[in-house]
């Protein structure tokens, strides 16, 4: 059974520094697509970055720079490491899988929440 | 601002159709892409729901009644998500999304209610 389990939200400062991971289970991480969606409270879906099973990374431009994910193939764990993290941040965090060959986002997690607030 | 629109909200009473839509802005082509469509409960992750690109290639997601179906409309570069013989249970944020270019591109999402 595919899950997966997000972990490592909470409430950081602006400026801080925050890193997201992304248990997953029932398939492999490093031959998947996988991608980080997030959702402002009472707001709309945002995608946030994504990382192809080849290895290429790619951002929305609201992250660009200030956010990196990336994989650990030997935990099959999913990572967003978040900079500079700013009040515009404060949001649920999904982490979804991408599935070939269509790459329609099949298993989504049930999402962390990161709230950025002095 | 979300690149795709969608109008906020939508209403229908059950066992009536909605007619969703999300409109692409004139420099990105609805015949060039799959356009996706997930529903949102509160509370919960989306559920994906179906893929359209055209009649002869389209995907419905594991368990999504057939009552949803997805089209295009050309002439308007729109996507739509057709629901028919709507149920209480269809109440729901409904979102598209395309993925040109290595971008994700989300709509605003529709809030539909079952009158």
């Amino acid at each position: 059974e595919v899950q997966l389990v997000e972990s490592g939200g909470g409430l950081i400062q602006p400026g801080g520094s925050l890193r997201l991971s992304c248990a997953a289970s029932g398939f492999t991480v490093s031959t998947s697509y996988m991608t980080w969606v997030r959702q402002a409270p009472g707001k709309g879906l945002e995608w946030v970055s994504a990382i192809y099973a080849d290895g290429g990374t790619y951002y929305a431009d609201s992250v660009k720079g200030r956010f990196t994910i990336s994989r650990d193939n030997s935990e099959n764990t999913l990572f967003l490491q978040m900079g500079s993290l700013r009040d515009e941040d404060t949001a649920v965090y999904y982490c979804a899988r991408a599935l070939a060959p269509k790459y329609y986002f099949d298993y989504w997690g049930q999402g962390t929440l990161v709230t950025v607030s002095s | 601002q979300p690149v795709l629109t969608q109008p906020p909200s939508s209403s229908a009473s059950p066992g009536e159709s909605a007619r969703l839509t999300c409109t692409l802005p004139s420099d990105i082509n609805v015949g060039s892409y799959n356009i996706y469509w997930y529903q949102q409960k509160p509370g919960s992750p989306p559920r994906y729901l179906l893929y359209y690109y055209s009649d002869s290639d389209k995907g419905q997601g594991s368990g999504v009644p057939s009552r949803f179906s997805g089209s295009k409309d050309a002439s308007a570069n729109t996507g739509i998500l057709l629901i028919s013989g709507l149920q209480s249970e269809d109440e729901a944020d409904y979102y598209c999304m395309i993925w040109p270019n290595n971008v994700v591109l989300f709509g605003g999402g529709t809030k539909l209610t079952v009158l």
